[in-house]
């Protein structure tokens, strides 16, 4: 049964840490997305891949945030340095085709930075 | 950019019908999605839609109407497991999601 799966599922780290977040996604599926979700802010498209390549990150801090996929079967999500408003399960999703019209979420990570 | 409004909160009784509306403002719209989100877990895929009209699944149907900038989510025949959020994303012709806030449904028996 293909899943996105996603590490750490949790992590709590310090003000000033980097933390950096995994997905593996589906075999095949060509198009990657990282979504932040908090109550306040809800689901917000943080940046997203296609074929490896970032196509959109506008909606990620650029001067601590920073989106890879270094292979078809990893992307990666880097905070340096985590602040406090950072704290949020962040999920990963991917799908197949240029619209990727169904995307497949992870399971998400549950960060809390203190 | 995208803006997408939904109801906060809905509430219903097991058995019966519900319509959860989104509006839109997309620009280079493609078609909207509906997704389902228990709390707690991931959102899981529900539909998609690009062209007018009504798409049926099961207890779930979609419409849109492009022209009006509207889209509804019609819950049918509505389990307690339905309660959830229900989250109506617009996609543009780029490949880029922007989410709404979600509506939250209660499901009372």
């Amino acid at each position: 049964d293909a899943r996105v799966t996603q590490t750490p599922r949790h992590k709590v780290t310090e003000m000033g840490q980097e933390v950096t977040m995994r997905c593996q996604p589906i075999l095949g599926h060509n198009t990657v997305f990282w979504y932040r979700q908090t109550m306040m802010q809800g689901l917000e498209l943080l940046a997203y891949f296609r074929n490896r390549a970032p196509l959109d990150d506008s909606g990620m801090p650029k001067d601590r945030f920073s989106a890879e996929m270094p292979d078809a079967t990893l992307a990666t999500l880097k905070i340096q340095p985590s602040e406090p408003r950072d704290s949020a399960v962040y999920f990963c999703a991917s799908g197949s085709g240029t619209g990727a019209y169904e995307q497949y979420f992870g399971p998400g990570t549950r960060l809390t930075v203190t | 950019g995208q803006n997408i409004d939904q109801p906060t909160e809905m509430t219903a009784t097991e058995g019966a019908i519900v319509q959860i509306n989104c509006t839109y403002q997309t620009s280079g719209f493609n078609g909207l999605f509906w997704y389902q989100q228990h709390a707690g877990e991931a959102p899981t895929f529900l539909s998609y839609n690009v062209l007018d009209g009504l798409e049926e699944k099961g207890r779930f149907s979609s419409f849109l109407s492009r022209s009006k900038g509207y889209s509804y989510l019609l819950l049918k025949e509505l389990q307690m497991k339905d309660s959830a959020s229900y989250l109506c994303a617009g996609l543009t012709n780029a490949g880029k999601s922007t989410f709404g806030d979600g509506t939250t449904l209660t499901v009372k028996p």
